[in-house]
């Protein structure tokens, strides 16, 4: 069986540090990686999508950047934080079929002060 | 840009009642799929149930049953008999085929009253 790993759990960093988050795919091969951002009352937020290593799409320009280094690894980074990239990310993978729904890990919580 | 509309903030439901949750969507594509999505408050996204825009038969997951009413861009989420571990936040999304990207409504808060 497949299964998504995300983490940290949670993240406190003061404004103007690095970011990096990590979310690896296990079970499968060539998986759609996405990046979500979601933030009180707003849903959620498409960030970045990736059909494959070193294909990155970007939904929103902003703070942040993605990359794939391997098939199966999804990471979330920022130079310099801002206070309003404060939110829960989330990780998610489909196949590339067209019914495949997305499957999610468990989210970060990230808190810029 | 496709946009998904849940107008309903909050809703509440006794206990074994039913509860319809509502969703719009906005596109000019003729195929997609729909899904609902679950957020319990361990905040962990569970699928629901989904639905494919060329299909006129309604899904169906044990409790949980869709009216897609493709005309009216509609699709609103039924849930029969309602139990307390119901209660999370729901949300509606629509994917467009071909394509990779899953657009997401703000959310329907569900409360479960004992």
């Amino acid at each position: 069986s497949q299964t998504i790993h995300q983490w940290p759990a949670t993240l406190v960093q003061p404004v103007g540090s690095p970011l990096s988050l990590e979310c690896t795919v296990e079970g499968t091969s060539n998986p759609n990686l996405y990046w979500y951002r979601q933030a009180a009352g707003r849903g959620l937020q498409l960030l970045f999508y990736s059909v494959g290593i070193g294909q990155i799409s970007s939904e929103v320009p902003q703070n942040l950047s993605a990359s794939r280094p391997q098939d199966r690894q999804f990471i979330l980074s920022s130079k310099k934080l801002l206070l309003s990239d404060s939110g829960f990310y989330l990780c998610a993978w489909n196949r590339d079929s067209d019914n495949s729904p997305l499957h999610f890990g468990n989210g970060t919580r990230l808190t810029v002060t | 840009a496709q946009t998904v509309t849940q107008s309903q903030p909050e809703m509440s439901v006794q206990e074994a009642e039913t509860v319809t949750l509502s969703c719009t969507y906005d596109t000019s594509e003729s195929d997609y799929y729909l899904f609902w999505y679950k957020q319990p408050p361990s905040r962990q996204m569970i699928l629901v149930i989904r639905q494919e825009a060329y299909k006129q038969q309604n899904a169906t997951e044990n409790r949980f049953s869709v009216n897609f009413q493709k005309a009216a861009k509609s699709f609103s989420l039924k849930i029969s008999d309602s139990q307390l571990g119901d209660a999370a936040m729901y949300f509606c999304a629509y994917r467009m085929v071909p394509g990779n990207q899953f657009y997401f409504g703000t959310g329907t808060s569900l409360t479960v009253i004992p």
